[in-house]
Order: C-alpha cells, then sequence, then structure tokens
C-alpha cells in the first residue's frame, strides 16, 4: 500500500520561500504515475497546485505557475514542492498525493497526511 | 471562483438517500472523481470514473453524471457519512485539474 508523508518548515516568513518533501513508502516514485500536490487554506477547499509525472514533466495551476515548482528526487523516492514570495495568503494545509492509476493525473487515490505551512502576515 | 460548482451545504435525515452535485462545463468532457474529508483528516477518494468505488468503501456511495452536472449519491445516509465533499475533474480546456468549492453534509 502506497503511502506518502509530506514534510517541511511550519512557518515561512513573508517574501520568503516554501519547501516542501512528500516521501513515498510502499511504491517508488520511479513508478509511471501521476505525484500531485493539494492545499487547503484554513476553513476553505481544495486547490489543486500541481502535479509532476514520473517521467519528469509538469503541470501547474496557472495561478500559481509564476512561483512554484515540484521537482522529484529518485534516489531519496521522494517528490518537492517549491513556491516563491509567499504571502499571508499562502497559508494552508499542503497535501502531497498520488493518482490511483497511472494513466491519469486525477482520481487522487493516495494522500499525505496533510502539513499546515503558516505564513504570517 | 471554480469551474466547479457544488451547493454549499446538504442535509439528508439518517437513513434517507441524499444527492450531491457537482457542475461544470468540462463536465460533459470528464469524469468526476468525489472525495470524502471530515475535520483534521485528509481527504479519502469515494468514487471516480463512471461509478466505481476504490476498496473499502461501502456500496451506499455512487456516482452519476448527465450533461454538465456530476452527482455522488449516498443510499441510506449514517452518521458516519456527515463531511465535507469534494468533486475534482479537468478544467473547461483539459489541460489543469480543478476541484469544486466543497459541500457540507449534515445527516440529522
Amino acid at each position: 500500500q502506497v503511502q506518502l508523508q509530506e514534510s517541511g518548515p511550519g512557518l515561512v516568513k513573508p517574501s520568503e520561500t516554501l519547501s516542501l518533501t512528500c516521501t513515498v513508502s510502499g511504491g517508488s516514485v520511479s513508478s509511471a504515475h501521476y505525484w500531485s500536490w493539494i492545499r487547503q487554506p484554513p476553513g476553505k477547499g481544495l486547490e489543486w497546485i500541481g502535479y509532476i509525472y514520473y517521467s519528469g514533466s509538469t503541470n501547474y495551476n496557472p495561478s500559481l505557475k509564476r512561483r512554484v515548482t515540484i521537482s522529484v528526487d529518485t534516489s531519496k523516492n521522494q517528490f518537492s514542492l517549491k513556491l516563491t514570495s509567499v504571502t499571508a495568503a499562502d497559508t494552508a494545509v499542503y497535501y502531497c498525493a498520488r493518482g490511483l492509476l497511472g494513466t491519469s493525473a486525477y482520481p487522487l487515490g493516495y494522500w499525505g497526511q496533510g502539513t499546515l505551512v503558516t505564513v504570517p502576515s | 471562483s471554480s469551474e466547479l460548482t457544488q451547493d454549499p451545504a446538504v442535509s439528508v435525515a439518517l437513513g434517507q438517500t441524499v444527492r450531491i452535485t457537482c457542475q461544470g462545463d468540462s463536465l460533459r468532457t470528464y469524469f468526476a472523481s468525489w472525495y470524502q474529508q471530515k475535520p483534521g483528516q485528509a481527504p479519502v477518494l469515494v468514487i471516480y470514473g463512471k461509478t466505481n468505488r476504490p476498496s473499502g468503501i461501502p456500496d451506499r456511495f455512487s456516482g452519476s453524471s448527465s450533461g454538465n452536472t456530476a452527482s455522488l449519491t449516498i443510499t441510506g445516509a449514517q452518521a458516519e457519512d456527515e463531511a465535507d465533499y469534494y468533486c475534482n475533474s479537468w478544467d473547461s480546456s483539459g489541460n489543469h485539474l480543478v476541484f469544486g468549492g466543497g459541500t457540507k453534509l449534515t445527516v440529522l
């Protein structure tokens, strides 16, 4: 059973870069799947951030594209999220997830537990 | 605003049937997936494709679609079904994923 676990700083200063890592167990980031990041501001809905395919191709939410980079580290079986120039509006629980099937980025069948990142105003 | 529109809140009496809907142009082309999220927990996939349920999801959950509207139906709602429900699909361009705004289901 694939398991995902987010890690990274819980507090990021305004204008700095948010960096999170998702460690995969029970599976390989080199397998033919889509690996996604999703976030959820406190009390609000889910927002898709982007995904990376095992081949390295990426796809980002147009509203975040200028600030987002998703990458994969096969040696550590991890994939990562970097979001630059953060503001208080980026405060959210950040989830990593994997597509259930290898043929599409959705549905998202496996989710990490989420990690709260706070950007003070 | 999301390209997928959901009613913010729906309620159902214990044991009754409830339908949660998701509207969007992209749903004329793509299936919706549905996720259940309970407070403090990560979302859980409950329905995908035409009406597929991942292992472990009770068969009281089902999905359907007509035109630009996808629906999640819970037949015989239980107290443990009280949660937020989100739909998810491609956007109208077919290039990016989107989520609906979510529906809070209350079981009375």
